[in-house]
Protein backbone atom coordinates (compact mmCIF):
# COMPACT_ATOMS: atom_id res chain seq x y z
CA UNK A 1 0.00 0.00 0.00
CA UNK A 2 1.63 3.41 -1.13
CA UNK A 3 1.61 6.37 1.44
CA UNK A 4 2.99 9.36 3.22
CA UNK A 5 3.94 9.29 6.47
CA UNK A 6 5.05 11.69 8.45
CA UNK A 7 7.10 11.50 11.78
CA UNK A 8 4.45 13.04 14.43
CA UNK A 9 0.80 12.91 14.51
CA UNK A 10 0.74 15.19 17.73
CA UNK A 11 3.92 17.72 18.82
CA UNK A 12 3.92 20.26 21.83
CA UNK A 13 6.88 22.85 21.42
CA UNK A 14 7.74 26.38 23.41
CA UNK A 15 7.56 29.28 21.59
CA UNK A 16 12.03 30.00 19.73
CA UNK A 17 12.39 26.47 19.70
CA UNK A 18 13.76 24.53 16.12
CA UNK A 19 11.40 22.01 14.80
CA UNK A 20 11.90 19.50 12.66
CA UNK A 21 8.56 17.66 10.52
CA UNK A 22 9.34 14.70 8.48
CA UNK A 23 8.06 13.32 5.67
CA UNK A 24 8.78 10.17 4.03
CA UNK A 25 6.71 8.56 0.83
CA UNK A 26 7.25 5.43 -0.56
CA UNK A 27 5.86 6.13 -4.13
CA UNK A 28 9.08 7.34 -6.06
CA UNK A 29 7.55 10.59 -6.46
CA UNK A 30 9.22 13.92 -7.64
CA UNK A 31 7.54 16.28 -6.30
CA UNK A 32 6.33 17.12 -2.52
CA UNK A 33 4.54 19.60 -0.66
CA UNK A 34 4.59 21.14 2.39
CA UNK A 35 0.78 22.98 3.80
CA UNK A 36 0.00 24.10 6.86
CA UNK A 37 -4.33 23.88 7.09
CA UNK A 38 -6.27 26.27 9.25
CA UNK A 39 -9.86 26.48 10.11
CA UNK A 40 -11.25 28.83 7.46
CA UNK A 41 -8.19 29.16 5.58
CA UNK A 42 -8.10 26.28 3.88
CA UNK A 43 -4.76 24.27 2.73
CA UNK A 44 -2.13 26.85 1.97
CA UNK A 45 1.36 25.94 0.32
CA UNK A 46 4.37 26.54 2.08
CA UNK A 47 7.27 25.04 0.20
CA UNK A 48 7.27 22.71 -3.09
CA UNK A 49 9.97 20.65 -3.90
CA UNK A 50 10.27 18.63 -7.73
CA UNK A 51 13.30 17.31 -7.28
CA UNK A 52 16.57 16.50 -4.84
CA UNK A 53 17.77 19.64 -3.46
CA UNK A 54 15.20 21.76 -5.70
CA UNK A 55 13.22 23.63 -3.69
CA UNK A 56 10.54 26.52 -4.51
CA UNK A 57 8.40 28.85 -2.21
CA UNK A 58 4.96 28.60 -1.71
CA UNK A 59 2.37 31.37 -0.92
CA UNK A 60 3.24 31.15 3.25
CA UNK A 61 6.84 30.24 3.68
CA UNK A 62 7.93 33.21 5.99
CA UNK A 63 9.13 31.19 8.95
CA UNK A 64 9.90 27.46 7.11
CA UNK A 65 12.43 26.22 5.59
CA UNK A 66 12.88 22.83 3.89
CA UNK A 67 15.00 20.68 3.05
CA UNK A 68 15.33 17.63 0.67
CA UNK A 69 18.52 15.34 0.63
CA UNK A 70 16.60 12.43 -0.50
CA UNK A 71 13.67 11.76 -3.16
CA UNK A 72 11.66 10.18 -0.40
CA UNK A 73 12.14 12.89 2.29
CA UNK A 74 11.31 15.90 2.58
CA UNK A 75 11.65 17.82 5.83
CA UNK A 76 9.90 21.25 6.80
CA UNK A 77 11.80 23.62 9.41
CA UNK A 78 10.45 26.24 11.74
CA UNK A 79 13.84 27.99 12.86
CA UNK A 80 12.15 29.35 15.63
CA UNK A 81 8.40 28.64 16.78
CA UNK A 82 6.19 30.65 17.59
CA UNK A 83 2.45 30.75 18.09
CA UNK A 84 1.34 31.76 15.36
CA UNK A 85 2.60 28.35 13.81
CA UNK A 86 0.18 26.38 15.94
CA UNK A 87 -1.48 24.06 13.08
CA UNK A 88 -2.17 21.22 11.14
CA UNK A 89 0.75 20.70 8.49
CA UNK A 90 0.25 18.01 5.68
CA UNK A 91 2.80 16.61 3.48
CA UNK A 92 2.20 15.24 0.04
CA UNK A 93 3.76 13.98 -2.90
CA UNK A 94 2.77 14.01 -6.22
CA UNK A 95 3.84 12.37 -9.91
CA UNK A 96 5.90 14.54 -12.34
CA UNK A 97 2.54 14.60 -14.73
CA UNK A 98 -0.06 17.22 -13.61
CA UNK A 99 -2.81 14.48 -13.61
CA UNK A 100 -1.59 12.95 -10.61
CA UNK A 101 -3.37 14.46 -7.67
CA UNK A 102 -0.94 14.25 -4.90
CA UNK A 103 -1.05 12.17 -2.13
CA UNK A 104 -0.83 12.97 1.45
CA UNK A 105 0.08 12.18 4.53
CA UNK A 106 -1.92 11.70 7.80
CA UNK A 107 -0.84 15.29 9.27
CA UNK A 108 1.20 16.49 12.23
CA UNK A 109 -1.37 19.13 14.70
CA UNK A 110 1.85 20.79 16.27
CA UNK A 111 1.13 23.21 19.42
CA UNK A 112 3.58 26.17 19.98
CA UNK A 113 2.95 27.14 24.13
CA UNK B 1 -5.28 33.96 -12.31
CA UNK B 2 -6.45 30.60 -11.12
CA UNK B 3 -9.23 30.40 -8.94
CA UNK B 4 -11.13 27.99 -6.99
CA UNK B 5 -15.03 28.73 -5.09
CA UNK B 6 -16.48 26.37 -3.22
CA UNK B 7 -20.10 27.54 -2.54
CA UNK B 8 -21.05 27.01 1.45
CA UNK B 9 -19.06 26.32 4.04
CA UNK B 10 -21.19 23.90 5.74
CA UNK B 11 -24.01 21.34 4.04
CA UNK B 12 -26.24 19.43 6.03
CA UNK B 13 -28.25 16.32 4.33
CA UNK B 14 -30.35 13.75 5.44
CA UNK B 15 -29.20 10.11 5.15
CA UNK B 16 -30.21 8.95 1.95
CA UNK B 17 -30.78 12.22 0.15
CA UNK B 18 -29.12 13.48 -2.66
CA UNK B 19 -25.69 15.33 -1.55
CA UNK B 20 -24.15 18.07 -3.61
CA UNK B 21 -21.38 19.77 -3.21
CA UNK B 22 -20.64 22.34 -5.10
CA UNK B 23 -16.95 24.21 -7.03
CA UNK B 24 -16.42 26.88 -9.35
CA UNK B 25 -13.17 27.71 -11.03
CA UNK B 26 -11.55 29.92 -13.03
CA UNK B 27 -9.15 29.11 -15.62
CA UNK B 28 -6.68 30.38 -18.49
CA UNK B 29 -5.79 27.26 -19.19
CA UNK B 30 -7.33 24.10 -19.75
CA UNK B 31 -7.75 22.39 -16.07
CA UNK B 32 -7.25 20.14 -14.25
CA UNK B 33 -9.72 19.39 -11.52
CA UNK B 34 -9.80 17.31 -8.11
CA UNK B 35 -11.93 16.52 -5.16
CA UNK B 36 -10.40 15.07 -2.20
CA UNK B 37 -12.27 14.33 1.02
CA UNK B 38 -10.68 14.42 4.66
CA UNK B 39 -12.25 12.63 7.46
CA UNK B 40 -11.58 14.02 11.02
CA UNK B 41 -7.91 14.39 12.38
CA UNK B 42 -6.84 12.64 9.27
CA UNK B 43 -4.86 13.49 5.66
CA UNK B 44 -6.61 14.19 2.31
CA UNK B 45 -7.20 11.63 0.11
CA UNK B 46 -8.28 11.54 -3.39
CA UNK B 47 -11.97 11.41 -4.62
CA UNK B 48 -11.84 11.48 -8.14
CA UNK B 49 -10.40 13.59 -10.69
CA UNK B 50 -11.46 15.32 -14.29
CA UNK B 51 -7.71 15.11 -17.03
CA UNK B 52 -9.62 16.44 -19.73
CA UNK B 53 -10.99 12.83 -20.68
CA UNK B 54 -14.44 12.16 -19.97
CA UNK B 55 -16.51 14.88 -18.50
CA UNK B 56 -18.63 12.72 -16.01
CA UNK B 57 -16.22 11.22 -13.60
CA UNK B 58 -16.71 8.63 -11.00
CA UNK B 59 -15.32 8.58 -7.67
CA UNK B 60 -14.52 6.19 -4.55
CA UNK B 61 -17.72 5.96 -2.51
CA UNK B 62 -19.97 6.51 -4.46
CA UNK B 63 -19.40 10.17 -5.43
CA UNK B 64 -19.25 11.54 -9.24
CA UNK B 65 -18.49 15.19 -10.45
CA UNK B 66 -18.97 16.81 -14.06
CA UNK B 67 -16.80 19.19 -15.89
CA UNK B 68 -19.07 21.90 -17.20
CA UNK B 69 -16.47 24.33 -19.11
CA UNK B 70 -19.43 26.52 -20.07
CA UNK B 71 -20.46 27.12 -15.96
CA UNK B 72 -16.70 26.56 -15.05
CA UNK B 73 -17.95 23.90 -12.61
CA UNK B 74 -17.01 20.60 -11.11
CA UNK B 75 -19.84 19.90 -8.50
CA UNK B 76 -19.56 16.54 -6.37
CA UNK B 77 -22.70 14.39 -5.74
CA UNK B 78 -23.74 11.33 -4.56
CA UNK B 79 -27.23 10.08 -4.89
CA UNK B 80 -27.77 9.15 -1.43
CA UNK B 81 -25.71 10.27 1.91
CA UNK B 82 -24.77 7.67 4.21
CA UNK B 83 -23.77 8.61 7.91
CA UNK B 84 -20.11 7.92 7.40
CA UNK B 85 -20.12 10.90 4.22
CA UNK B 86 -19.88 12.81 6.83
CA UNK B 87 -16.20 15.35 6.11
CA UNK B 88 -14.53 18.20 5.08
CA UNK B 89 -14.74 18.27 1.20
CA UNK B 90 -11.82 19.66 -1.15
CA UNK B 91 -12.15 21.36 -4.58
CA UNK B 92 -8.74 21.98 -6.22
CA UNK B 93 -7.48 22.84 -9.51
CA UNK B 94 -3.54 22.90 -11.14
CA UNK B 95 -2.03 26.37 -11.52
CA UNK B 96 -1.50 25.63 -15.25
CA UNK B 97 0.85 28.53 -15.73
CA UNK B 98 4.44 27.54 -17.19
CA UNK B 99 6.50 25.43 -14.70
CA UNK B 100 4.22 25.43 -11.64
CA UNK B 101 1.58 22.87 -13.67
CA UNK B 102 2.42 20.38 -10.84
CA UNK B 103 0.79 22.71 -7.79
CA UNK B 104 -2.83 23.00 -7.25
CA UNK B 105 -5.05 25.73 -6.15
CA UNK B 106 -7.47 24.99 -2.98
CA UNK B 107 -10.80 26.17 -1.97
CA UNK B 108 -11.62 26.84 1.33
CA UNK B 109 -13.47 23.33 1.99
CA UNK B 110 -16.76 22.31 2.32
CA UNK B 111 -17.88 20.52 5.87
CA UNK B 112 -20.85 18.00 4.97
CA UNK B 113 -23.10 16.85 7.90
CA UNK B 114 -25.42 13.95 7.32
CA UNK B 115 -28.45 13.76 10.13
CA UNK B 116 -30.05 10.48 10.42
Amino acid sequence: DVKVTQSSRYLVKRTGEKVFLECVQDMDHENMFWYRQDPGLGLRLIYFSYDVKMKEKGDIPEGYSVSREKKERFSLILESASTNQTSMYLCASSPPSEAGGPVFGPGTRLTVL
Amino acid sequence: AQSVTQLGSHVSVSEGALVLLRCNYSSSVPPYLFWYVQYPNQGLQLLLKYTSAATLVKGINGFEAEFKKSETSFHLTKPSAHMSDAAEYFCAVTRGYAGNNRKLIWGLGTSLAVNP
